[in-house]
């Protein structure tokens, strides 16, 4: 069974650090790994994806690299800014399976 | 077609009762998704279309919950005989050839 874990729950910075963001995934046998951002009560929006044959994806100041092996993806967001504050969540699909399997999220907070 | 778009965004209930939500896909995304989050938690997998037809349900889906996809278009989520359990965020994804998983703002469910 796929179980994906993000640590730490929570995080507080200054505006302008760069962050790192972890996740891990028990079975590296994955398709395809996805970070979404969540602010309070709304939906997840989709921040970036990485397909299984892929190591690293940029988008702006977002870059996600993946390694299968160790069942490991981080996430990195430069010069972070208070808007930056949400929950971040990593979900992985595999194993024959469509679904997304999400870890708990970590919520971030950046203050002015 | 600016994205997944579910209807209601609450929804306020007496237990026992019948409730249906309704998520209107982005269009031409063939594969539907439906899944379950409660406070503090990631999203958890209910169930899974292409086109309209049902091709994964997860043990969550008890006997109570039912989702339909006809022609392949929208899906409803109906649950019955609503438990304080049932309280939660229902949130529906849709994607395409591109795998990308996109959400919709989600239906917030309480059961009172």
């Amino acid at each position: 069974k796929q179980e994906v874990t993000q640590i730490p729950a929570a995080l507080s910075v200054p505006e302008g650090e760069n962050l790192v963001l972890n996740c891990s995934f028990t079975d590296s046998a994955i398709y395809n790994l996805q970070w979404f951002r969540q602010d309070p009560g709304k939906g997840l929006t989709s921040l970036l994806l990485i397909q299984s044959s892929q190591r690293e994806q940029t988008s702006g100041r977002l870059n996600a690299s993946l390694d299968k092996s160790s069942g490991r993806s981080t996430l990195y967001i430069a010069a972070s800014q208070p808007g930056d504050s949400a929950t971040y969540l990593c979900a992985v699909n595999g194993g024959g399976s469509e679904k997304l399997v999400f870890g708990k999220g970590m919520k971030l907070t950046v203050n002015p | 077609d600016t994205g997944v778009s579910q209807d209601p965004r609450h929804k306020i209930t007496k237990r026992g009762q019948n409730v249906t939500f309704r998520c209107d896909p982005i269009s031409e995304h063939n594969r539907l998704y439906w899944y379950r989050q409660t406070l503090g938690q990631g999203p958890e997998f209910l169930t899974y279309f292409q086109n309209e037809a049902q091709l994964e349900k997860s043990r969550l889906l008890s006997d109570r919950f039912s989702a339909e996809r006809p022609k392949g278009s929208f899906s409803t989520l109906e649950i019955q005989r609503t438990e304080q359990g049932d309280s939660a965020m229902y949130l529906c994804a849709s994607s395409g050839t591109g795998v990308e998983a996109f959400f919709g703002q989600g239906t917030r469910l309480t059961v009172v």
